[in-house]
């Protein structure tokens, strides 16, 4: 039973257009919501995150919103760079996070 | 403040064989989580840590299975005997007491078992 779903698992996008990745979670007592991002032989690193009282939370060129009535979560990269090529994972829940499986991002030159 | 650190970063063993996979959170941190990454079933939480108490252990597959952190800077998660099957990127992580809830990750221990 996957509470926290990214169903694209690879996504490519030109340099200097927006990526957008996906996440939808089935548990509604999630209340914080995070994306990571992991580069080959390293750990994920933390990227952003929301709280379910907000709807969006921008950090440079990161977005994230979050749409509680649809159970749904994206990450909005504008633009994108070749150096945001990564594995990018969405997490829900609060201490305890539930890891989605993973989007592939490459952002071509 | 150096990060998360664990080691070894690699490990290759026999089936049969006692592994133990070790972790230092960042200093301050008063959570420490252990994670399994397999292509299979991804990222998944195996144990979690509160002031060096297991909180939540139900993710441990099985009594071959075994962690400790018997004080606030060092953690261990050890398999007996490991099988192939265990063969995944371990990683440990930290975080801090409060509303964010960000975890920080370890470069993780790649684990092979033959």
């Amino acid at each position: 039973d996957q509470q926290v779903k990214q169903n694209s698992p690879s996504l490519s996008v030109q340099e200097g257009r927006i990526s957008i990745l996906n996440c939808d979670y089935t548990n509604s007592m999630f209340d914080y919501f995070l994306w990571y991002k992991k580069y080959p032989a390293e750990g994920p690193t933390f990227l952003i995150s929301i709280s379910s009282i907000k709807d969006k939370n921008e950090d440079g060129r990161f977005t994230v919103f979050l749409n509680k009535s649809a159970k749904h979560l994206s990450l909005h990269i504008v633009p994108s760079q070749p150096g945001d090529s990564a594995v990018y994972f969405c997490a829900a829940g609060t201490r305890q996070l539930t890891f989605g499986s993973g989007t592939q991002l490459t952002v071509l030159p | 403040d150096a990060g998360v650190i664990q080691s070894p970063r690699h490990e290759v063993t026999e089936m049969g064989q006692e592994v133990t996979l070790r972790c230092k959170p960042i200093s301050g941190h008063d959570y420490l989580f252990w994670y399994r990454q397999t292509m299979m079933r991804g990222l998944e939480l195996l144990i979690y840590f509160n002031n060096n108490v297991p909180i939540d252990d139900s993710g441990m597959p099985e009594d071959r299975f075994s962690a400790k952190m018997p004080n606030a800077s060092f953690s261990t998660l050890k398999i007996q005997p490991s099988e192939p099957r265990d063969s995944a990127v371990y990683f440990c992580a930290s975080s801090l007491s409060g509303l964010d809830y960000e975890q920080y990750f370890g470069p993780g221990t790649r684990l092979t078992v033959t």
